[in-house]
């Protein structure tokens, strides 16, 4: 496809359950993030791959969460035992480079 | 220290009218990026503007300018001439060569007709 896609959109899982949200890049992008936005707020940093080397992981709030990208291109997003506090958008973006990022419609997660 | 600062969570503007959304940075790295989004109530980021920090002039794309004053590090996103479709939140995002995008807190701007 042109652009990033997430699936699924939308995701509601019971607090305790695993949940993998998946993130398709733009084909040739190098760099893939993943960013956590809550409720009204500014996207807040989880981790950053550049090919298949996660280069950082510093946002990722608990060893509950989980990131990988084995080839380079599709991402994977993995939340164990999910809490309430999990219940957010979370996105994903790839770039070429140093430009610009470009955006997935992001997977909106509640958890109950 | 925060690296990214938007000081306005909620901006009114007239239709039609001019408005200056208020955007500062922290870094001590010479080389970095500097990115303006809008995200409407449907969710998407929609990439508006980039400046380059070794960019003389400010960038400009249609209604949209940045006002580039590097010494303030600062980077205040200007759109001109405000249509109701320009109601979103706006982020302010900054990159330094090979890392993160860290971005701002937000601005909720509102048109009114």
């Amino acid at each position: 496809g042109a652009g990033v896609s997430q699936s699924p959109r939308y995701k509601v899982a019971k607090r305790g359950q695993d949940v993998a949200l998946r993130c398709d890049p733009i084909s040739g992008h190098v760099s893939l993030f993943w960013y956590q936005q809550a409720l009204g707020q500014g996207p807040e940093f989880l981790t950053y791959f550049q090919n298949e080397a996660q280069l950082d992981k510093s946002g990722l709030p608990s060893d509950r969460f989980f990131a990988e990208r084995p080839e380079g291109s599709v991402s994977t997003l993995k939340i164990q035992r999910t809490q309430q506090e999990d219940s957010a958008v979370y996105l994903c973006a790839s770039s070429l480079g140093e430009g610009r990022a470009f955006f997935g419609q992001g997977t909106r997660l509640t958890v109950v | 220290a925060q690296k990214i600062t938007q000081t306005q969570p909620g901006m009114f503007v007239q239709e039609k009218e001019a408005v200056t959304l208020d955007c500062t940075y922290d870094t001590s790295d010479p080389s970095y990026g500097l990115f303006w989004y809008k995200q409407p109530s449907s969710g998407e980021m929609i990439f508006l503007i980039y400046q380059g920090s070794y960019d003389q002039q400010n960038a400009t794309e249609g209604r949209y300018s940045l006002n580039f004053q590097k010494a303030r590090k600062s980077a205040n996103l200007v759109i001109s001439a405000s249509q109701l479709g320009d109601s979103a939140m706006y982020f302010c995002a900054m990159r330094e060569p090979g890392n993160q995008f860290y971005f701002g807190t937000g601005t909720s701007l509102t048109v009114i007709p």
